[in-house]
């Protein structure tokens, strides 16, 4: 069974500067991706970022990057220079072979001006 | 890429009647199609899952059952609502590396 867990239910930042999301989980898969969604006040889910369990190399997108500690089953979400645009819902979630597609309770991020 | 179709987008339906709420997919065959659950400001509650045509999975026991007649089609059903049944409800599907996401039925049950 897969469980996600995302211990801060609100975040914020101030413009500019940097914030960290954290997620961690539990997968009994050993081939699998990881994802992070974020959805902003129009609800449409968009993916930020997806980072292969099997490579060591962390993915970096733009401004957003992610620590992935495998052995700890940690996957943490970095956004740097946020932007107001950056406002939303960010939801983590593992996706391996199995089809089930599990999401945490997600992390709400304000971002102040 | 896939592109999922939901619909209604809103609806407001009084206790007791009956729902329907349909999603299609296009631009893949044989998907992976999930229903999801979101109450206000809440995260989002797997509901159901289907690997194939007439294959459901159940997540969690409640006044719901979902359908695949067809291959790209997934329905969500409910013979009674309940007002517990409110909350934004969201198709998707997914391949290996990225899950696609329908733009969601905000249902109020009054």
């Amino acid at each position: 069974a897969q469980t996600v867990t995302q211990s801060q239910p609100e975040m914020s930042v101030q413009e500019a500067e940097t914030v960290t999301l954290s997620c961690t989980y539990d997968t009994s898969e050993s081939d699998y991706y990881l994802f992070w969604y974020k959805q902003p006040p129009s609800r449409q889910m968009i993916l930020v970022i997806r980072q292969e369990a099997y490579k060591q190399q962390n993915a970096t997108e733009n401004r957003f990057s992610v620590n992935f500690q495998k052995a700890a089953k940690s996957f943490s979400l970095k956004i740097s220079d946020s932007q107001l645009g950056d406002a939303a819902m960010y939801f983590c979630a593992p996706g391996g072979s199995n089809y089930k597609l599990t999401f945490g309770k997600g992390t709400l991020l304000t971002v102040n001006p | 890429s896939q592109t999922i179709h939901q619909w209604p987008a809103t609806l407001v339906q009084p206790v007791g009647s009956p729902l329907s709420l349909e999603c299609t997919v296009e631009g893949t065959s044989n998907p992976n199609l999930y229903w999801y659950r979101q109450a206000a400001g809440r995260g989002l509650q797997l509901l159901f899952y289907s690997v194939g045509i007439g294959q459901i999975s159940s997540e969690v026991p409640q006044n719901l059952s979902a359908s695949r007649p067809q291959d790209r089609q997934f329905i969500l059903s409910s013979k009674k609502l309940l007002l517990s049944d409110s909350g934004f409800y969201l198709c998707a599907t997914r391949d290996r590396r990225e899950a696609f996401f329908g733009q969601g039925t905000r249902l109020t049950v009054v």
